[in-house]
């Protein structure tokens, strides 16, 4: 399909080992976010990529959160020595950014991360 | 403090039943989204609205931008249980490519 789409679905991890989490925009694209949400609740934005320019990474949690968008399309978010307090499900979104598109996001189905 | 503060959190209602959601802030938008998340999945856009006032209709689902640009509000006639979800709504204050989220209503459609 021509989505959002997140790998993996689902990642179950103990705690301390680090993880990578997987986004592919949709295609033109040129915005994409990663976000956090826990059972029931809203997003926590994390960190937003857009086009060439540096990322806005206010909502990263601690250094242990990273990211990366490699030629402007797939990104990977990475968490270093995880934590039990990180384990929620992580989304991505991409939108087309441009003047007129009033930054309408459209989402991946998520991860969900489950730190033992 | 949230900047966009959505109300009722949780809503349970019988199907048939009409219903209204809020998102209110004391900052002005110059676009505001609604979003409907179902369990599993991701979030999904149901409108935007960007001019003071305006109303939009989506089937049983009407939108509503308040005159200040500052609130919103999503009216439901005729619940049916395929509306359950976690509604949220987004604003971008500065059209500038990123947006606040709220903390979403959870609504409970009963057959």
């Amino acid at each position: 399909g021509a989505g959002v789409s997140q790998s993996p679905s689902n990642k179950v991890t103990e705690k301390g080992k680090d993880v990578e989490l997987r986004c592919d925009p949709i295609s033109g694209h040129t915005a994409l976010y990663w976000y956090r949400q826990s059972l029931g609740q809203g997003l926590e934005f994390l960190i937003y990529f857009q086009g060439n320019s540096a990322p806005d990474k206010s909502g990263l949690p601690s250094d242990r959160f990273s990211a990366e968008r490699t030629g402007g399309s797939v990104s990977t978010l990475t968490i270093q020595r995880t934590q039990q307090e990180d384990s929620a499900v992580y989304l991505c979104a991409s939108s087309l950014a441009h003047a007129g598109s009033y930054n309408e996001q459209f989402f991946g189905p998520g991860t969900r991360l489950t730190v033992l | 403090t949230q900047l966009l503060e959505q109300s009722p959190q949780f809503l349970s209602i019988q199907e048939g039943e009409n219903l209204t959601v809020y998102c209110n802030s004391s900052s002005v938008f110059s676009s505001l989204q609604w979003y409907r998340q179902e369990p599993g999945e991701g979030p999904v856009l149901l409108v935007t609205v960007v001019t003071g006032g305006e109303v939009k209709k989506l089937k049983r689902l009407t939108f509503q931008f308040g005159d200040a640009r500052k609130d919103s509000s999503l009216h439901i006639t005729a619940a049916q249980p395929g509306d359950t979800g976690l509604y949220l709504c987004a604003g971008d204050r500065t059209n500038a490519g990123k947006s606040t989220f709220g903390d979403g209503t959870t609504l409970t459609v009963k057959p």
